[in-house]
């Protein structure tokens, strides 16, 4: 099983409908959750971070983390095709040095 | 910008040669890093530095792959005798490492070919 989980995609969703996007990971140790937006043939950019367990909420993205099931989330509202791109979970353990595990991401596609 | 750079933007390579890209990071952040995204895959780390600490190579897939980086600037990615799997974007990510936050602030990548 790989430490992160991550469907590929392509999502493909109407503009203005609510995005769920999800990972799962193998690590209990892990503690700091990421979440990165790569539009095409650009690095990606953190979009949420989140340490522990609890949401996040920061204008129309949400993120949640559930440490007992190994399983976060990113909630995007009213989706714009602005959003279509590639979203990477990401996660670390935080206190070591210092890898963060990144999932493969899922491609994202918003249709106006 | 004040961003991360990095270049060549674009490297096509015949197999066997090498290649040296470069990454300019964030001025005053001491951590930089290198990954690897192949075609429909996430990022794979590569090496991380941390100011003067000695670099933390765990990731560097082969011999045929080492870095540098003097100080708390410039870094170079070099690749010896480059194989057709060796094609990928390689990114390069800066951070200020400073307690509650591990933002990496990522470049647009190397898009290396070698055919």
């Amino acid at each position: 099983q790989k430490e992160v989980e991550q469907d590929p995609g392509p999502l493909s969703v109407p503009e203005g409908a609510i995005v769920s996007l999800n990972c799962t990971y193998s690590n209990s140790a892990f503690q700091y959750f990421m979440w990165y937006r790569q539009y095409s043939r650009k690095g990606p950019e953190l979009l949420m971070y989140t340490y522990s367990s609890g949401n996040k909420e920061d204008g129309r993205f949400t993120a949640q983390v559930d440490k007992s099931s190994k399983y976060i989330s990113l909630f995007i509202r009213d989706s714009q095709p602005s959003d279509s791109a590639t979203y990477l979970c990401a996660m670390s353990e935080f206190y070591r040095d210092d890898k963060i595990i990144f999932g493969k991401g899922t491609r994202l596609h918003i249709l106006p | 910008g004040a961003g991360v750079s990095q270049s060549p933007s674009n490297k096509v390579t015949e197999k066997g040669k090498d290649v040296e890209l470069r990454c300019d990071p964030i001025s005053g952040h001491t951590a930089l890093y290198w990954y690897r995204q192949r075609l429909g895959q996430g990022l794979e780390f590569l090496i991380y530095f941390q100011g003067n600490s000695a670099p933390d190579k765990s990731g560097l897939p082969s011999d045929r792959f080492s870095a540098e980086r003097t100080g708390e600037s410039v870094s170079t990615l070099t690749i010896q005798r480059t194989q057709q799997e060796d094609s990928a974007v390689y990114l390069c990510a800066s951070s200020k490492r400073t307690s509650g936050s591990d933002e990496q602030y990522f470049g647009p990548g190397t898009r290396l070919t070698v055919t």
